[in-house]
């Protein structure tokens, strides 16, 4: 029973061409996350919604925005992509009204830039 | 010297071995700890989460924590080539903290 839910799973876009990658997720967490992933490194997080509060992280580029229309779905949004924003993008919920709650991960979306 | 060091491997170790994973950490105030498997081409799966020095036992996996040596072990007994993933370890401060620092990972390769 998937819970973090990401399409595409694979994705190819041209440089400098939007592209939005979607997640949904079931759990009603109230906390969503974007990473991004490159080859043999570790997650790295871009920016979390706590609700509908938007956190972007210091050192994320201009270039990639997000969107949170409601509990269940969250977008990220690179508005022209390099070659070097092939990635892995990993979407993560967790609950944060329990304390200590970790983190579950959906099984990303591989993109590709021509 | 990074937050979180761990050992990238590769490792390999014939079916039936006991594994023994490591990350060292430098930040005190880190509270939480957690063990990811990811296999090729998926996310991250929560294996362990403990928040307390000593050892939790879930199945063929423990997972041990020491803060005062900032040393934190996961051990897979019986190890099967379906084990054959990265591990990635991460930790954060407190409650209400949403940054994980995650080790960069170690890649096992169970043989059968």
């Amino acid at each position: 029973d998937a819970m973090v839910i990401q399409n595409p799973r694979y994705q190819v876009t041209q440089f400098g061409k939007p592209v939005t990658l979607s997640c949904s997720q079931t759990l009603n967490h109230n906390v969503m996350y974007w990473y991004q992933q490159k080859s043999s490194q570790a997650p790295k997080l871009l920016f979390h919604y706590y609700d509908k509060d938007f956190n972007n992280e210091a050192d994320t580029p201009d270039n990639f925005q997000s969107r949170r229309p409601n509990t269940s779905f969250c977008f990220l949004d690179i508005r022209s992509p390099g070659l070097g924003d092939a990635a892995m993008y990993l979407c993560a919920t967790s609950s944060e009204d329990r304390d200590n709650q970790p983190q579950h991960f959906g099984d990303g979306t591989r993109l590709s830039i021509l | 010297q990074k937050e979180v060091e761990q050992d990238p491997g590769p490792l390999s170790v014939p079916e039936g071995a006991i594994v023994s994973l490591n990350c060292t950490y430098s930040n005190s105030a880190f509270q939480y700890f957690m063990w990811y498997r990811q296999y090729s081409r998926k996310g991250p799966e929560l294996l362990m989460y403990t928040y307390s020095s000593g050892n939790k036992e879930d199945g063929r996996f423990t997972a041990q924590v020491d803060k005062s040596s900032k040393y934190i072990s996961l051990f897979i007994r019986d190890s099967q080539p379906s084990d054959s993933a990265t591990y990635l370890c991460a930790m954060r401060v407190e409650a209400g903290s949403y940054q994980l620092t995650f080790g960069k990972g170690t890649k096992l390769s169970v043989i059968p």
